[in-house]
């Protein structure tokens, strides 16, 4: 099974900060992986499909990179609104593997 | 606009089996792949398995093969999800989620395992 290491598990960040997190993959994936969004005590929220497109509704300040093994969601500006949890997801042939969570907070 | 509405919450025995359902407003629902996701208190996201009713046959969680049963019915766009032999590391909240990218997300429902 392939399996998705988010880094940093952690993360501690001002308003107006660039705030990147990095999910590896332990073998290459191509483009398949999401990102989500997930804010306390509310239902996961899709950001990013297939590496780097933007859902509907999500605002610009949102992107994400990467191919291969190596993939990366980047808020520009970081804004009070965006203290969540963040996950990366691979899937492919009907299997998808989360990864374990980035916690983002607000210095 | 795409609703997704769980069954509500459960309490139920170690050993005993609960299923929840997932209802959806969605058109062509036999077309969508349905998915399971899990969210153990104060822990991450956990894919569980998914269907696309049209084919038929779900795929599992290396995890949950055995023990999970996940199922559609076409004619009430409906959605459901059996766990079996539950344990108290079950307790959790259970996402149903629509769409290849999952981009649709039920509310979750409790499942409190408990004697």
């Amino acid at each position: 099974d392939i399996q998705m290491t988010q880094s940093p598990s952690s993360l501690s960040a001002s308003v107006g900060d660039r705030v990147t997190i990095t999910c590896q993959a332990s073998q290459g994936i191509s483009k398949y992986i999401n990102w989500y969004q997930q804010k306390p005590g509310k239902v996961p929220k899709l950001l990013i499909y297939d590496a780097s497109s933007l859902e509907t509704g999500v605002p610009s300040r949102f992107s994400g990179s990467g191919s291969g093994t190596y993939f990366t969601l980047t808020i520009s500006r970081l804004q009070p609104e965006d203290i969540a949890t963040y996950y990366c997801q691979h899937y492919e042939n009907l299997l998808y593997t989360f990864g374990q969570g980035t916690r983002l907070e607000i210095k | 606009q795409v609703q997704l509405v769980q069954s509500g919450a459960e309490v139920k025995k170690p050993g005993s089996s609960v299923k929840v359902s997932c209802k959806t407003s969605v058109d062509a629902f036999s077309d969508y792949v349905i998915s399971w996701v899990r969210q153990a208190p104060g822990q991450g996201l956990e894919w569980m398995g998914g269907i696309i009713p049209t084919f038929g046959t779900a795929s599992y969680a290396q995890k949950f093969q055995g023990r999970v049963t996940i199922t559609a019915v076409e004619s009430t766009n409906t959605g459901y999800m059996e766990v079996t032999n539950l344990r108290s590391e079950d307790t959790a909240v259970y996402y149903c989620a629509l769409g290849l990218q999952l981009q649709y997300w039920g509310q979750g429902t409790l499942v409190t395992v408990s004697s």
